[in-house]
């Protein structure tokens, strides 16, 4: 398909599991963004990619979570340990960035993520 | 930093009734803005954009326009039906992307 997928749709973990969310961008967009969305709440910016430069981890809500994108396509979002207050909706977006200045997103369906 | 301020919810309106959300934002340079929606159990999707002071962004009856002088991004539907229901953020695309807090929209028959 031509739109950004995310995997695994649902997961379901124990807590202080460690657990791998997948985004598969619209081909070709140099921009990668991940964010988290918890019942009835805002997006919540986690971590930005823009093609090969150093992303922009400012977002992320500890030293528990990390990103990573590789060969600038699909991104990995890695949960360690993970707590029950980590339980959310993780959203990956994608964008064409012209001159770094971000074009639209493009939002995946998202991983509605449950810790138990 | 830049930043973007969206009128809180929820929002309930009659069908057929006007319906205005207010974003404002904080921003160096010259972004781009944009609105969101979330219908129930979907993704968020773009409903608008403007890329410029003074643009207007529209689609399905929806519009809002790029006001500099005011730095906001309202949006505004002249008669809203059931089928609006959903969640609308606005955006902000600079050096980042900023979203606001959302509105959620009930519109009752």
């Amino acid at each position: 398909g031509a739109g950004v997928s995310q995997s695994p749709s649902n997961k379901v973990t124990e807590k202080g599991k460690d657990v791998e969310l997948r985004c598969d961008p619209i081909s070709g967009h140099t921009a990668l963004y991940w964010y988290r969305q918890s019942l009835g709440q805002g997006l919540e910016f986690l971590i930005y990619f823009q093609g090969n430069s150093a992303p922009d981890k400012s977002g992320l809500p500890s030293d528990r979570f990390s990103a990573e994108r590789t060969g600038g396509s699909v991104s990995t979002l890695t949960i360690q340990r993970t707590q029950q207050e980590d339980s959310a909706v993780y959203l990956c977006a994608s964008s064409f960035s012209w001159r770094r200045v971000p074009d639209e997103q493009y939002f995946g369906p998202g991983t509605r993520l449950t810790v138990t | 930093g830049d930043s973007v301020t969206q009128m809180e919810g929820p929002v309930t309106l009659s069908e057929e009734a006007c319906l205005t959300i207010n974003c404002t934002y904080t921003a160096t340079g010259y972004p781009s803005l944009f609105w969101y929606v979330q219908y129930p159990g979907e993704g968020l999707q773009l409903l608008l954009k403007a890329t410029k002071a003074d643009d207007k962004g529209s689609n399905k009856g929806f519009e809002a326009t790029y006001r500099k002088e005011t730095t906001s991004f309202h949006l505004e539907k002249g008669s809203v039906q059931v089928s609006d229901s959903a969640v609308y953020f606005c955006a902000l695309g600079g050096n980042q992307f900023y979203f606001g807090t959302g509105t959620s929209l009930t519109v009752i028959p």
